[in-house]
């Protein structure tokens, strides 16, 4: 089945310690997409890339990293640095297309990050 | 910069009800618009979009919206709802050219009451 997996669903972070969420597609999608959601505040752009090797902050990047050395893997990595990284966080792909319908993103099933 | 304003938070309506989500955006530019669901612990579904052409967008589950670019409004519509529409609906909005960035609502919650 073509999808986007994110991996893991639950992860907790210790005071100082980063983590790392995973997200994997195999729909052959060009762009991909960090998104962060807090209740009552909708989606937030956190990085993007629409290429391997090459990526772009998005709206709340600060004490965020990712990395894009494979088109299927896009990673991020919540550092010490977020002090408030409590949230529901989704990741997402699309096509680009020159000329053509692009981005229409498609989402994984999203990874629960709490503070211990 | 974009933005997307969801005028409920939440919507609790009786099952077979109708029922109207409303969304606006500010651009002076042409947009793409969509409407994304959410079911509780779960990634967001495209149940429609709006990229050209015909203003009245069907999706899927029954839903329907339409665009409208004089009051920069892209409301969704369902005629009758059934209990499995209880969810998180999200407006969004992109720009045609560049990054296409998608810029979301802050989200209404829908309540379907027996």
């Amino acid at each position: 089945d073509g999808g986007i997996t994110q991996s893991p669903k639950y992860l907790f972070r210790k005071e100082g310690q980063n983590v790392t969420l995973s997200c994997e597609q195999n729909l052959n999608h060009d762009a991909m997409y960090w998104y962060r959601q807090d209740p009552g505040q909708g989606l937030r752009l956190i990085y993007y890339s629409q290429i391997v090797n090459d990526f772009q902050k998005g709206d709340i990047a600060e004490g965020y990293s990712v990395s894009r050395e494979k088109k299927e893997s896009f990673p991020l990595t919540v550092t010490s640095a977020q002090k408030n990284p409590t949230a529901f966080y989704l990741c997402a792909s699309s096509m680009v297309q020159i000329g053509q319908l692009k981005n229409i993103q498609y989402f994984g099933a999203g990874t629960r990050l709490s503070v211990l | 910069a974009q933005s997307v304003t969801q005028l409920d938070s939440q919507v609790p309506v009786f099952e077979e009800a109708p029922v109207e989500l409303r969304c606006n955006y500010s651009s002076s530019v042409s947009v793409y618009l969509f409407w994304y669901v959410q079911y509780p612990n779960q990634g967001l579904q495209l149940l429609l979009k709006y990229l050209s052409g015909s203003t009245l967008v069907k999706g899927i589950n029954g839903f329907e919206a339409e665009f409208n670019k004089s009051q920069t409004s892209f409301h969704l519509r369902k005629p009758s709802v059934h209990i499995s529409d209880t969810a998180e609906y999200f407006c969004a909005v992109s720009d045609r050219g560049g990054a296409q960035k998608l810029v979301f609502g802050q989200g209404t919650r829908l309540t379907i009451n027996p």
